[in-house]
């Protein structure tokens, strides 16, 4: 079946410093691929939607110049949290839509202190 | 605009007890319903889903049916195991809007053997 492969699966920065997260399908090519965000106990919030070869869609309240998307091919979407605060720590994953439905990276917990 | 209203946990149960996670939503159109696992370390799974009004998604000995009378999606397997233990997310998708999933906060389930 579809898989995405979400990398890193945790990773602790210095606040002011930037992280990026990968996230790759595997045996198929991902046209579009979706960013979440999941604060403790709470839902996956849709943060923006990464389409290949063009600007990433930014739901509202979503700050694109702090969370950068970039989908140069077809088969990686990256997710770059720029000069990271505290406030920044979350969990973060990605989606990607397929034929057969949504098939989901397995997060990266991301803490900055 | 839609939405997703899940029942709070965490849940804690013994094996072989009647689990039940309640589900509502409120959404535009015809949404399709999910019902989505997350076991611990693992990215999302999806469990199993309905299409329209009346359909009975299955799936592990879980079951979940569309209600449209009630706007609900409840999820129950009558019998669980500790293997069970995970957080399960209610998501709709109304196909109208770029196929983006809407998810409630979860739900943790504690299997206790």
């Amino acid at each position: 079946g579809a898989v995405v492969s979400q990398h890193p699966s945790r990773v602790i920065c210095k606040s002011g410093t930037s992280v990026k997260i990968e996230c790759r399908s595997l045996d198929f090519q991902a046209t579009t691929m979706f960013w979440y965000r999941q604060f403790p106990k709470q839902s996956l919030m849709l943060m923006a939607t990464s389409n290949e070869g063009s600007k990433a869609t930014y739901e509202q309240g979503v700050e694109k110049d702090k969370f950068l998307i970039n989908h140069a091919s077809l088969t990686l979407s990256t997710l770059t949290v720029t000069s990271a605060h505290p406030e920044d720590s979350s969990f973060y994953i990605c989606s990607a839509s397929t034929i057969h439905g949504y098939t989901f990276g397995s997060g990266t917990r991301l803490t900055v202190v | 605009g839609n939405s997703v209203t899940q029942m709070e946990g965490p849940v804690t149960l013994s094996e072989e007890a009647f689990l039940t996670i309640n589900c509502t939503y409120t959404a535009t159109g015809y949404p399709s319903l999910f019902w989505y696992v997350q076991y611990p370390g693992e990215g999302l799974q999806l469990l199993l889903k309905a299409t329209k009004a009346d359909d009975k998604g299955s799936n592990k000995g879980f079951e979940a049916t569309y209600r449209k009378e009630t706007t609900s999606f409840h999820l129950e397997k009558g019998s669980v195991q500790v293997s069970d233990s995970a957080v399960y997310f209610c998501a709709l998708d109304t196909r109208s809007n770029d196929y983006k999933l809407s998810f409630g906060a979860g739900t943790t389930v504690t299997v206790r053997a």
